[in-house]
């Protein structure tokens, strides 16, 4: 089993559409919860991170996290179609060989907005 | 601030040859990461440097993948003997401060062994 789950996608939407894309995680001892956007074949853009549970919001992005329930989201509004690309979730703690310094990600979710 | 920048963008090689990859991170960050991402994958961590210590290293990272980073500013990391399951796309990262959270990627060394 991954450490981190994520529903690969894609996922389709229209313009305009509420996009919620979710990650949930086995490890217990991830304390930031981070999301990255990726467009295809570039590097991933670091869009937000949250440290523990609750919520945070930038602009139409808004990320939540539970860690009772070991799952995160990220909720965009007002979708648009640059903002196809691959959502990355990525969580930082002590991974299963040990180490507080290094990103454990997901698989990533392909999102496509369409016109 | 310019940004992480990575060189080349691309490189073609046979299986066998070695190859070096070299990564500018942010200036004054004190830390710099490498990770391998496969296509429909996630970003796989490889190996961790605070300024010039390498302080982590993934069992992912064999004895073929060698990593440096001289005078704590740009990295390389070389691979020897490529084989065809190295290609990938190589990706550096860096952050300031004492947390691992904040990291910011360079575009990536897209590597194609043929």
């Amino acid at each position: 089993q991954k450490e981190v789950e994520q529903d690969p996608g894609p996922l389709s939407v229209p313009e305009g559409a509420i996009v919620s894309l979710n990650c949930t995680y086995s490890n217990s001892a991830f304390q930031y919860f981070m999301w990255y956007r990726q467009y295809s074949r570039k590097g991933p853009e670091l869009l937000m991170y949250t440290y523990s549970s609750g919520n945070k919001e930038d602009g139409r992005f808004t990320a939540q996290v539970d860690k009772s329930s070991k799952y995160i989201s990220l909720f965009i509004r007002d979708s648009q179609p640059s903002d196809s690309a691959t959502y990355l979730c990525a969580m930082e703690g002590w991974g299963l060989t040990g180490g507080g310094n290094k990103l454990t990600f997901g698989t990533g979710t392909q999102l496509k907005v369409e016109l | 601030d310019t940004g992480v920048s990575q060189n080349p963008r691309h490189k073609i090689t046979k299986r066998g040859q070695n190859v070096t990859f070299r990564c500018d991170p942010i200036s004054e960050h004190n830390r710099l990461y490498w990770y391998r991402q496969t296509l429909g994958q996630g970003p796989e961590f490889l190996t961790y440097f605070q300024n010039e210590a390498q302080l982590e290293k993934s069992r992912l990272l064999s004895d073929r993948f060698s990593a440096e980073r001289p005078k704590g500013s740009f990295s390389t990391l070389e691979i020897q003997r490529t084989e065809q399951g190295d290609s990938a796309m190589y990706l550096c990262a860096s952050s300031a401060g004492t947390g691992a959270y904040e990291q910011y990627f360079g575009p990536g060394t897209r590597l194609t062994v043929t």
